[in-house]
């Protein structure tokens, strides 16, 4: 049972435009929201996240908008640059102790930003 | 500070040939945790682990072995190799008191298992 999907497994934009990469999950008790974004040979990094009690985070380029009713989130890249082309990963996990910190990840999209 | 370390950084074994993957964290974090990711597949938790001397087991922790003999050290053991385990092997860890779960990842091992 996957319970975070990515349903599109690539991405491609134009530098300058934005760059809209999906996430869906089926587990309305996830409490946090993260996204990852991992270059080719190296670990996983944390870009940014978002508490299950709002709707929007941003940091910088980056928005994380959460729509808890359709059980979907989403990562805004604005403006889109060469150096963001990555693969992204969406997580989410519980709160509370017995969580121990788990994550469960989506499969993954690749993002690639043309010059 | 050199984050989470992972050795080796690659390695190729011949069926039923054992080995074990080393990660050191120097952040003093309390979890750790073994993923394997494959394509279309994302990272799939192996094992983790709550402190030292302790694990338990992930989504997909068939075939693995695990130790954390001390805090700083998460061991991921593989004692008959297959082919079905070769992938890229990350270790990751955090802090009990992160507000958000943030794991921090190691560069990963990239195994071939022939």
């Amino acid at each position: 049972d996957q319970q975070v999907k990515q349903n599109s497994p690539s991405l491609s934009v134009q530098e300058g435009r934005i760059s809209i990469l999906n996430c869906d999950y089926t587990n309305s008790m996830f409490d946090y929201f993260l996204w990852y974004k991992k270059y080719p040979a190296e670990g996983p990094t944390f870009l940014i996240s978002i508490s299950s009690i709002k709707d929007k985070n941003e940091d910088g380029r980056f928005t994380v908008f959460l729509n808890k009713s359709a059980k979907h989130l989403s990562l805004h890249i604005v403006p889109s640059q060469p150096g963001d082309s990555a693969v992204y990963f969406c997580a989410a996990s519980h709160a509370g102790g017995t969580s121990y910190g788990k994550l469960t990840f989506g499969q993954g999209t690749i993002l690639t930003v043309h010059p | 500070n050199a984050g989470v370390t992972q050795t080796p950084k690659f390695r190729v074994l011949k069926t039923g040939q054992s080995m074990t993957l080393l990660c050191a964290q120097d952040m003093n974090h309390e979890y750790m945790y073994w993923y394997r990711q494959d394509p279309g597949m994302g990272l799939r938790l192996i094992h983790y682990s709550v402190g030292e001397g302790t694990t338990a087991k992930g989504e997909v922790p068939d075939g693995y072995n695990v130790s954390r003999l001390k805090k700083q050290n998460f061991l991921l053991g593989l004692e008959s190799a297959a082919p079905s385990q070769t992938s890229v092997y990350f270790c990751a860890s955090s802090s009990r008191d992160s507000a958000y779960n943030e794991q921090f990842f190691g560069p990963g091992t990239r195994l071939t298992v022939l």
